[in-house]
């Protein structure tokens, strides 16, 4: 079974300073590790995944995510924060039963990031 | 290239109706999820639909039903709805649904059951 913990359910951050959002996950076979993004009233937007290869991930606008085995994290990390990016974002782990079996995507319950002036 | 599409955007139905959600996936992508997001909350497997079989199912009850055509398109069935359905229900598509493969989804229908 896999899930995923997002350890904060809301971030405040100032303009232009790091942005820093929390996930660790649990996966009993190799997972896959996604960001996704959701403005209001929007759908679902991917950030980044993670899929084995490289630990570090670079994803759109700026963002990037470290895969830590060890830890079970994959960290949400962006130098400067932009007004833009205020939003929900949502950690999200996948994982495929050997037997070709799909859980879908689970879902983090979300991190509400807000981006002060 | 467009990229997955839903309908109706907006919905409103009654307690005990029943409704039908549309999905077009991607040009080329053969799988097919479904999710429920509830306000507040991060969305909720349902089912996932690969070359028109069912590949996997949420915690849903039976009143939740899907299929998937042979032009790779998906409906979602909800039979006797209750308030607690009325949530935004997403359609995301992916080539072939593994876990690798990037997963697209569309801005979803907004239901509302009173």
């Amino acid at each position: 079974a896999q899930s995923v913990t997002q350890l904060d359910s809301h971030v405040s951050v100032s303009e232009g300073t790091p942005v820093l959002l929390r996930c660790n996950y649990s996966s009993s076979y190799s997972p896959s590790l996604f960001w996704y993004v959701q403005h209001p009233n929007k759908g679902l937007q991917l950030l980044l995944k993670y899929t084995s290869a490289a630990t570090l991930v670079k994803g759109i606008n700026g963002f990037e995510a470290e895969f830590k085995k060890s830890e079970t994290s994959f960290h949400l990390t962006k130098p400067s924060a932009h007004m833009s990016d205020a939003a929900e974002y949502f950690c999200v782990v996948s994982e495929m039963y050997s037997g070709g079996g799909a859980d879908g995507l689970t879902f983090g319950k979300g991190t509400h990031l807000i981006i002060q002036p | 290239d467009a990229g997955v599409t839903q309908s109706p955007t907006h919905l409103i139905k009654t307690r005990g109706q029943q409704v039908t959600l549309r999905c077009s996936p991607i040009s080329g992508h053969k799988s097919v999820s479904w999710y429920q997001q509830v306000l507040g909350q991060g969305p909720q497997f349902i089912f996932q639909y690969y070359e028109k079989e069912e590949r996997g199912r949420g915690n849903f009850p039976d009143r939740f039903s899907a299929r998937q055509f042979p032009n790779y398109s998906s409906e979602l069935n909800v039979n006797a709805l209750l308030l607690g359905d009325s949530a935004l229900y997403l359609c995301a598509s992916s080539l072939t649904g593994y876990s690798g493969n990037t997963i697209y989804f569309g801005e979803g229908s907004w239901l509302t059951v009173v």
